[in-house]
């Protein structure tokens, strides 16, 4: 199983709302990421957890929050977000923070009304 | 700062002909570079990759070459296929350091029967 799997897959939310974000994989890595990809941009890295815990966080807003209840699952919750948060939110894992071979999911499009 | 670059956002090819997708870096630190393609509503896929110790690194039709002391590298397809059309993202990293890829921004490729 090489999958690294996102849901959901499309999300909606006006500027109030409470969402979250889920990804999963059991490929055994122990190193998951959050990117933002805006069209026609490449993806930016967000947050980095290695073993669970948080390791780099770039900077970001808040508003983003990330959790990784085990080892398998990623979250990313959302709250009080802006329109311009709109884009594609990659989940990935490698098998180390150190591996750089990253596995991606296919993203959940995000738009802020 | 983009210290990434994909010149050429978009490049087309007829199938059986060679594709030929650049890359420059300006970060002399980066020392691991990887391509990434991207099927539209997919999450990037890893492709091929290469240390900075070498200067070429081949895998079935594709091969990746690195100048270090101009910056720079390429991705070969040969023959390309149809199959092959999709967005390809270059990226680099510092290795020792957290998995911080950084992405250029992406040559999209066509190929045409």
């Amino acid at each position: 199983d090489t999958e690294v799997t996102q849901t959901p897959k499309h999300l909606v939310m006006g500027m109030t709302n409470k969402k979250s974000l889920k990804c999963e994989q059991h490929m055994g890595h122990r190193a998951m990421y959050w990117y933002k990809q805006k069209a026609k941009k490449p993806p930016e890295l967000m947050f980095v957890y290695s073993y669970e815990k948080l390791s780099i966080n770039e900077s970001v807003p808040s508003r983003f929050s990330p959790e990784c209840p085990n080892s398998s699952l990623l979250n990313l919750h959302l709250h009080a977000l802006q329109p311009e948060d709109s884009a594609l939110y990659l989940c990935a894992s490698s098998r180390d923070s150190l591996n750089e071979k990253l596995f991606f999911g296919s993203g959940t499009q995000l738009s802020v009304l | 700062d983009q210290q990434v670059k994909q010149n050429s956002p978009s490049l087309s090819v007829q199938e059986g002909r060679i594709s030929i997708l650049n890359c420059d870096y300006t970060n002399s630190m980066f020392d691991y570079f990887l391509w990434y393609k991207k099927y539209p509503a997919e999450g990037p896929t890893f492709l091929i990759s290469i240390s900075s110790i070498k200067d070429k690194n081949e895998d079935g039709r594709f091969t990746v070459f690195l100048n270090k002391s101009a910056k720079h590298l390429s991705l070969h397809i040969v023959p390309s296929q149809p199959g092959d059309s999709a967005v390809y993202f270059c990226a680099a990293v510092s290795t020792g350091t957290a998995s911080k890829l950084t992405f250029g921004t992406g040559t999209r490729l066509q190929v045409t029967l």
